[in-house]
């Protein structure tokens, strides 16, 4: 089945900073999704991307749907303390069925 | 507005045992309801999908299985649990299939 890889596993940063995660994939996708879990909770959707080429923005997150259609960006701009979590890219090839990445552990220190 | 209840949040369950986890969704007619499985450090990984009462896919082999008895009621079950049951067990549904709505999840611990 389609696999999606996605890193950096985890990243430590400085409140302030900026950080860009990644996901690639062997196969394309057609809707790209970023999601963030808060520790025991469930995943809520931050960014849906739905054209190749899509550069989307929500606040300091802006996420970015690849050309090629096999890979999408997540960046968070000035990072504070409640962007901790964990952040999912999932891809869609049609409507219904997501293949989600491991995810990216983010830790921010104040 | 539309809102999805999931529970036990919690449940620890000797080996052998069965489950049964229930999700309801509010507001909406006819959605696509999924259960997902998150293991500790891991993604999600997709166990079950419906797209209407009473139709249910199976993604993996497994110990498990699901029911839809009604449009906006999915259930996840067992017989008899294993120790590799335990988990993170999400319900989640759409609308037509783009970006899920999670609940809070079921933390489940087979001893």
């Amino acid at each position: 089945g389609q696999q999606l890889n996605q890193s950096p596993q985890s990243m430590f940063i400085q409140e302030g900073e900026d950080v860009s995660m990644n996901c690639t994939s062997s196969s394309i996708f057609n809707t790209w999704l970023w999601y963030k879990q808060d520790p025991g909770e469930g995943p809520v959707l931050l960014i849906a991307l739905y054209k190749a080429g899509e550069l989307t923005s929500n606040g300091r997150l802006t996420a970015q749907f690849g050309i090629t259609r096999k890979d999408s960006f997540l960046n968070i701009s000035a990072s504070i303390p409640s962007d901790v979590g964990i952040y999912f890219c999932a891809g869609q090839l049609k409507a219904g069925k997501s293949t989600f990445g491991d995810g990216t552990t983010l830790t921010v220190k104040p | 507005s539309q809102t999805i209840h999931q529970w036990p949040a919690t449940l620890v369950q000797p080996v052998g045992s069965p489950l049964s986890l229930e999700c309801t969704v509010e507001g909406t007619s006819n959605p696509n309801l999924y259960w997902y499985r998150q293991a500790a450090g891991r993604g999600l990984q997709l166990l079950f999908y419906s797209v209407g009462i009473g139709q249910i896919s199976s993604e993996v082999p497994q110990n498990l299985s699901a029911s839809r008895p009604q449009d906006r009621q999915f259930i996840l079950s067992s017989k008899k649990l294993l120790l590799s049951d335990s988990g993170f067990y999400l319900c989640a549904w759409s609308y037509q299939g783009y970006g899920y709505t999670f609940g809070s999840g079921t933390r489940l611990t087979v001893v």
